[in-house]
């Protein structure tokens, strides 16, 4: 069955530096999202993405924040310069157009700021 | 605006018991979906079910169970005959056709053996 891969699964960096969370969805699909989930909280979106562009972001998915789907398989998000607090799961998702109520959830990158 | 109300913080039960986690959620479109996911200790969301707005059948797989009631805009989540490997933190979530989906804070069950 088909599956939404994210890497690293764990990624570790320092306060201010660049990191840049990687996403491989479904080959078909064309509905891309991510979420964060801060440690013991819910799941919460930041951002989705369709034909090459933004379609919705959250008030979390600030200017440190950004998206990208650099080839025809990778969805990236990037955050510019880390802050403590970015601490979290982040989930990537993708869902199809025939089906686009599927959404389907990768298994997540864990960011751990220090 | 999508809200997503799970009441219940935490859930406690001994195994064997019967145990149903609550959701309300709120939307002003007509066409949604409904899902509710499992996280284990580990981290990842396990799909375990989706309902759409047309669609109030309630469903039974194994020992889950699900109400769907659109009067009370409720979607409740029953397991029957817990067991230890059912513990883990349940998610409700809703989603409008290809938008973002909107979850609620989570309830955390332990079962007990």
């Amino acid at each position: 069955e088909p599956e939404v891969t994210q890497t690293p699964s764990h990624q570790v960096t320092q306060m201010g530096q660049e990191v840049i969370l990687r996403c491989v969805p479904i080959s078909n699909h064309l509905y891309f999202y991510w979420y964060r989930q801060i440690l013991g909280q819910k799941v919460e979106f930041l951002v989705s993405f369709y034909n090459n562009e933004i379609s919705e972001k959250s008030e979390i998915f600030d200017d440190q924040f950004s998206v990208e789907r650099p080839d025809g398989s990778n969805f990236t998000l990037k955050i510019r310069s880390t802050k403590l607090e970015d601490s979290a799961m982040y989930f990537c998702a993708s869902a199809g157009a025939l089906s686009s109520y599927e959404q389907y959830f990768g298994p997540g990158t864990r960011l751990t700021v220090t | 605006a999508q809200k997503v109300t799970q009441a219940q913080t935490e859930i406690s039960v001994v195994e064997k018991e019967d145990v149903t986690l609550d959701c309300v959620y709120e939307t002003r479109d007509t066409t949604y979906y409904l899902f509710w996911y499992k996280q284990p200790p580990s981290g990842e969301l396990v799909f375990l079910i989706r309902r759409n707005s047309f669609d109030e059948q309630n469903e039974i797989s194994g020992r889950y169970s699900w109400n769907f009631q659109k009067s009370t805009s409720s979607f409740n989540f029953t397991i029957t005959a817990s067991q230890v490997v059912d513990s883990a933190v349940y998610f409700c979530a809703l989603r409008a056709n290809a938008g973002k989906s909107t979850f609620g804070d989570g309830t955390t069950l332990t079962v007990k053996p």
